[in-house]
């Protein structure tokens, strides 16, 4: 079972392009993450929600509880945005235990 | 920016081997993690760690893994009798603290079983 679904899964935009990449889970979290994932494999956290919107540059990522819903945007895309987006989230019950999904490949083409 | 460090970052082992992965987390955190991702998987989690003990883990993180941390710097994953299905990306990362808190992710050590 997916406790986490993201979508599209994969998605490739022009350089200059408004970018949403969603995420839906069915558990009751205390968090969620948005993590990009480079081509060589690492990981960076991008973003910690527990409710409401953050912005970082040019990404955007909000949080509905109530929906069970997340999207992060990336505004003004640019080739080097091009990664794999996970979204991860924080089951209220497990304190340490991350709920991933599959990811969002994303190719931005110049 | 302070990082998590892993080593190494490749390896490739006989099926039955033990292999132990290692890691550098930052510093001043608390919390300890590891990940496993199998090529073209998405990411599980396999172990947490606080206060020097294992504070929960996955189905995947039975009989066969270990967690340790043998010093004040290094936590280090080993796998006792390696399987053909155990080749993956391994995933270490830390928190300041418990996770809903920014986590920072090592670069991930490859492991090859053959």
């Amino acid at each position: 079972k997916n406790e986490v679904e993201q979508s599209p899964q994969n998605l490739t935009a022009q350089e200059g392009e408004f970018i949403t990449i969603n995420c839906s889970y069915s558990v009751g979290i205390s968090a969620l993450h948005w993590l990009q994932q480079h081509p060589g494999g690492g990981i960076v956290s991008l973003f910690m929600l527990s409710s409401g919107k953050k912005k970082h540059g040019r990404l955007i990522a909000t949080i509905n509880i109530q929906e069970k819903h997340s999207s992060l945007h990336i505004t003004a895309s640019h080739p080097r945005d091009s990664a794999v987006y996970i979204c991860a989230v924080l089951h209220y019950n497990t304190g340490n235990q991350f709920y991933f999904g599959t990811g969002t490949s994303l190719t931005v083409i110049p | 920016e302070p990082e998590v460090t892993q080593t190494p970052s490749h390896q490739v082992t006989q099926m039955g081997q033990e292999v132990i992965l290692r890691c550098v987390p930052i510093s001043n955190h608390l919390y300890f993690y590891w990940y496993r991702q199998i090529l073209g998987q998405k990411v599980e989690f396999l172990v947490s760690f606080y206060n020097n003990e294992i504070s929960e883990k996955s189905e995947i993180f039975d009989d066969q893994f270990s967690v340790e941390r043998p010093d004040g710097s290094n936590f280090t994953l080993k796998i006792r009798s390696t399987k053909l299905e155990d080749s993956a990306m391994y995933f270490c990362a830390s928190s300041s603290r418990q996770g809903g808190n920014t986590i920072y992710f090592g670069e991930g050590s490859w492991l090859t079983v053959v």
